[in-house]
């Protein structure tokens, strides 16, 4: 199976701060790295898929990037419905993994 | 409104068994492969497994041993998850979600299975 890791795993900011969450796989993924993002109350929502595309209704402020093992996300300036955790899943390889989460918090 | 609706969770000895469902709403439920994805307390997300358009192939994780076994129903729009001879790993919340193309784009609420004597 491809691991991913994802860093840092706890991330304090502040509001209107730009925050950058990283995912590395074990080996080479070709783009097939989706991002999604999970609610306290447990609800999860795709936010970006193949890498750098935005699901529709996903806010600009949002983008992704990256290529052969490393990618990130990015907020590029953070409002308060952003405090949630985040994690990427690569589908490049069965089975189909996911990083470990990252938590962005309120500093 | 695309909605997916699981139901079925519970509190499962270890041995047991237990049939998870998911009810889809607010789309073409047969032009949809399916999968279910579950999360340990504290832990991360894992795929379990996936279903095709028609229920004829299916496809699961290496860790599920053949414990596990996903099926649906077109006509009734609906997606389970029998699970079989349970273990304390498999305690997590179930969620219910859609394959489209790259990725998982709609996820269900959410259910509870707590294995424990």
């Amino acid at each position: 199976d491809i691991q991913m890791t994802q860093s840092p795993s706890s991330l304090p900011a502040s509001l209107g701060e730009r925050v950058t969450i990283s995912c590395r796989a074990s080996q080479g993924i070709s783009n097939n790295l989706n991002w999604y993002q999970q609610k306290p109350d447990g609800t999860i929502k795709p936010l970006i898929y193949y890498t750098s595309n935005l699901q529709s209704g996903v806010p600009s402020r949002f983008s992704g990037s990256g290529s052969g093992t490393d990618y990130s996300l990015t907020i590029s300036s953070l409002e308060p419905e952003d405090f949630a955790m985040y994690y990427c899943q690569q589908d490049a390889s069965f089975p189909p993994t996911f990083g470990g989460g990252t938590k962005l918090e309120l500093k | 409104e695309v909605q997916l609706v699981e139901s079925g969770g519970s509190l499962v000895q270890p041995g047991g068994s237990l049939k998870l469902s998911c009810v889809a709403s607010g789309f073409t439920f047969s032009n949809y492969w399916m999968d279910w994805v579950r999360q340990t307390p504290g832990k991360s997300l894992e795929w379990i497994g996936e279903i095709n358009t028609d229920g004829s192939k299916t496809n699961y994780a290496p860790s599920i041993k053949d414990r596990f076994t996903i099926s649906r129903d077109n006509a009734k729009s609906t997606l389970y998850l029998q699970m079989s001879n349970v273990k304390s790993d498999d305690t997590a919340i179930y969620y219910c979600t859609r394959f489209d193309r790259e990725d998982f784009d709609y996820w269900g609420q959410g259910v509870m299975v707590t294995v424990s004597s």
